[in-house]
């Protein structure tokens, strides 16, 4: 089954509105958790690394303001699309791992989120 | 800096086939390798992972993939190709000792022709 959750997988905006993405790990605690972006028929480029009670860390070239990433707790983290444009259209992805597993090297993605600024 | 290349923008084979999808990586440290499994509109399904021991490795749905210290490689395989097979693959990696930042590769779209 799913060990991390995102929500919502499809969401519509118009220009100029904010939308906030969640990424939850279920029934472990993700310290970090990763947000990628995906544009069509491309592959997947991180965006901004989330970390539990401190500042989010930022890829070169992506906007802190624009895409405010929120990691309030150990199970969630969130991202929002402020002031989305239609150019922010994207499928965005977030991922988390649980190091206290057996098996904790391994990094499970979320569903995705697909969202579409008209 | 660590990079993958997945040299392959899309491989076709025949169902019942077998099946290579390549990749390649570049990583300072110890590699950490994964293949994950994108279906349509969907996100990324984890496949399987080398971290250490045995070269090969087997993962979900009959996939397995062979790492190769000398040539840097880590390439996907399955002996005998589905339809339902037909996805696209990314191969990652991520430097063991430097957190759990992972690089993915452009992605192979992989179609199996009944």
């Amino acid at each position: 089954g799913a060990v991390v959750s995102q929500h919502p997988s499809w969401v519509i905006c118009k220009s100029g509105t904010s939308v906030k993405i969640e990424c939850r790990s279920l029934d472990f605690q993700a310290t970090t958790m990763f947000w990628y972006r995906q544009f069509p028929k491309q592959s997947l480029m991180l965006m901004a690394t989330s970390n539990e009670g401190s500042k989010a860390t930022y890829e070169q070239g992506v906007e802190k303001d624009k895409f405010l990433i929120n990691h309030a707790s150990l199970t969630l983290s969130t991202l929002t699309v402020t002031s989305a444009h239609p150019e922010d259209s994207s499928f965005y992805i977030c991922s988390a791992r649980d190091p206290l597993l057996e098996t904790g090297n391994t990094i499970y993605f979320g569903e995705g989120s697909w969202l579409t600024v008209v | 800096a660590q990079s993958v290349a997945q040299p392959e923008d899309q491989v076709n084979v025949a169902e019942g086939n077998p099946l290579t999808v390549k990749c390649t990586y570049s990583v300072s440290g110890n590699p950490y390798l994964f293949w994950y499994v994108q279906y349509p509109n969907r996100g990324l399904q984890f496949l399987l992972k080398y971290i250490t021991g045995d070269n090969l490795v087997k993962g979900s749905y009959g996939f397995e993939a062979e790492f190769n210290k000398s040539q840097t490689s880590f390439h996907l395989k399955k002996p005998s190709a589905l339809v339902s097979d037909s996805a696209l693959y990314f191969c990652a990696v991520r430097d063991g000792g430097a957190g759990n930042m992972l690089t993915f590769g452009g992605g192979t779209r992989l179609m199996v022709k009944p």
